[in-house]
Formats: structure tokens, C-alpha cells, sequence
């Protein structure tokens, strides 16, 4: 039982790049959501999923896009790299609402 | 939507002191709060929460106290130890909305001295 798994862990992007992460999880949860970390100002949410083939928008999804083909997996793309996604991401997933919410070891991306 | 505000974002305590963080939240419909600890370069990770019904919870030297009148809830932290050393986070969510969003706030970063 791994939880909740992302890929890649270190990035660096140019300007303009574009890019998927991806974030699969093995505990069968019905949410998935991706959040960016930057210093000072926690984790923001940036898309989220209430199942496959769901997605909904949360605090900051300008610049984002999100895929949940498959319950298991819940991709965040960049289309347009720009500087100002330098950030650390982490993918989280939940069995419901108001359950715990379950953290992935956070993808470090750099965009220069 | 939901905002979270918590202070303070440093905190500075003795080794054996107790340590307080303090959220308050603007959805009067919230009634998720878990508390989550973050090391350093690694992922946030579960420590306590709290739902609405309850306005107090235990766990060994972790307490967390919910106000929902004044919209406020709290993490106290005894006997506090080296390795409590880390930023904290608290959250606030309505978990019986089907568009259930965890809302953070912008973190304590706890130092624990020896």
C-alpha cells in the first residue's frame, strides 16, 4: 500500500514548457486534490476532483488544468510554464468529505 | 468561499513550555478542522481534528479547542518536546458539502529550544 505517489519529484521547466504531473493513488479514495505550497502562505488548492471523471476549480487554478480519467490518478498540467509556478506541489486524496485528507510526498518544481 | 487565518506564523518556546496556535475561519457551514504537521521538505501529515459537535479533543500532549460562536479553533501543545519542531497547519472544510474543499491556513512555524 503505497498512499498517495507523485511523479516526477524535481522538475526544472523553461519559460513557455509545459508539463503533466502526475499523482495515483491506491486506497481507493473517491477525491483527489492538488495543492501548491509557497513560503508564507500555505497550501492553496488549485484543482480538485469528487470522483473520476470529475473536476472543480479551487483557490488558484488560473494557469492549471486537471484530468481524473481514472480513479486512481489525477493529473495537473502546466501548458504554458511561467516563473511564477515555481512552487512545490502536493497531490492529496480523501475517502469522502470531511475525511482525512492524505498527503503525497510533494513534486518540487522549479521554472526558469 | 472559506478563508483561514492563523497566527502566529513563528513560534518560540522553551523545551517542557506549552505551545498555542490559534485559526479562525469565515464559513459559519465549516464543520471539518483537522490540524496537519509539516517537516522540514516533507509532506503535511495528519496530527488531531476536530468536527463541530465536539468542543474539545484530546490526544496524549495534543488538545485542540473548537469556538464555533466566534468562529475560532485552536492547537495546544504540552510538555512540548525538540522534535515538535515544525510548522503547523490548520484547516477548516464543510465535510457534508458534495463540493468539499480543505481550506488551509499560511502555517505556524513552531522552534522548540532545548
Amino acid at each position: 500500500n503505497a498512499g498517495v505517489t507523485q511523479t516526477p519529484k524535481f522538475r526544472v521547466l523553461k519559460t513557455g514548457q509545459s508539463m503533466t504531473l502526475l499523482c495515483a493513488q491506491d486506497m481507493n479514495h473517491e477525491y483527489m486534490y492538488w495543492y501548491r505550497q509557497d513560503p508564507g502562505m500555505g497550501l492553496r488548492l488549485i484543482h480538485y476532483s469528487v470522483g473520476e471523471g470529475t473536476t472543480a476549480k479551487g483557490e488558484v487554478p488560473d494557469g492549471y488544468n486537471v484530468s481524473r480519467l481514472k480513479k486512481q490518478n489525477f493529473l495537473l498540467g502546466l501548458e504554458s510554464a511561467a516563473p511564477s509556478q515555481t512552487s512545490v506541489y502536493f497531490c492529496a486524496s480523501s475517502y469522502s468529505s470531511g475525511n482525512t485528507i492524505y498527503f503525497g510526498e510533494g513534486s518540487w518544481l522549479t521554472v526558469v | 468561499g472559506e478563508n483561514v487565518e492563523q497566527h502566529p506564523s513563528t513560534l518560540s518556546v522553551q523545551e517542557g513550555d506549552s505551545a498555542v496556535i490559534k485559526c479562525t475561519y469565515s464559513d459559519s457551514a465549516s464543520n471539518y478542522f483537522p490540524w496537519y504537521k509539516q517537516e522540514l521538505g516533507k509532506r503535511p501529515q495528519l496530527i488531531i481534528d476536530i468536527r463541530s459537535n465536539v468542543g474539545e479533543k484530546k490526544d496524549q500532549r495534543i488538545a485542540v479547542t473548537l469556538n464555533k460562536t466566534a468562529k475560532h479553533f485552536s492547537l495546544h501543545i504540552t510538555e512540548t518536546q525538540p522534535e515538535d519542531s515544525a510548522v503547523y497547519f490548520c484547516a477548516a472544510s464543510n465535510g457534508m458539502d458534495s463540493s468539499y474543499k480543505l481550506i488551509f491556513g499560511s502555517g505556524t512555524r513552531l522552534l522548540v529550544r532545548p
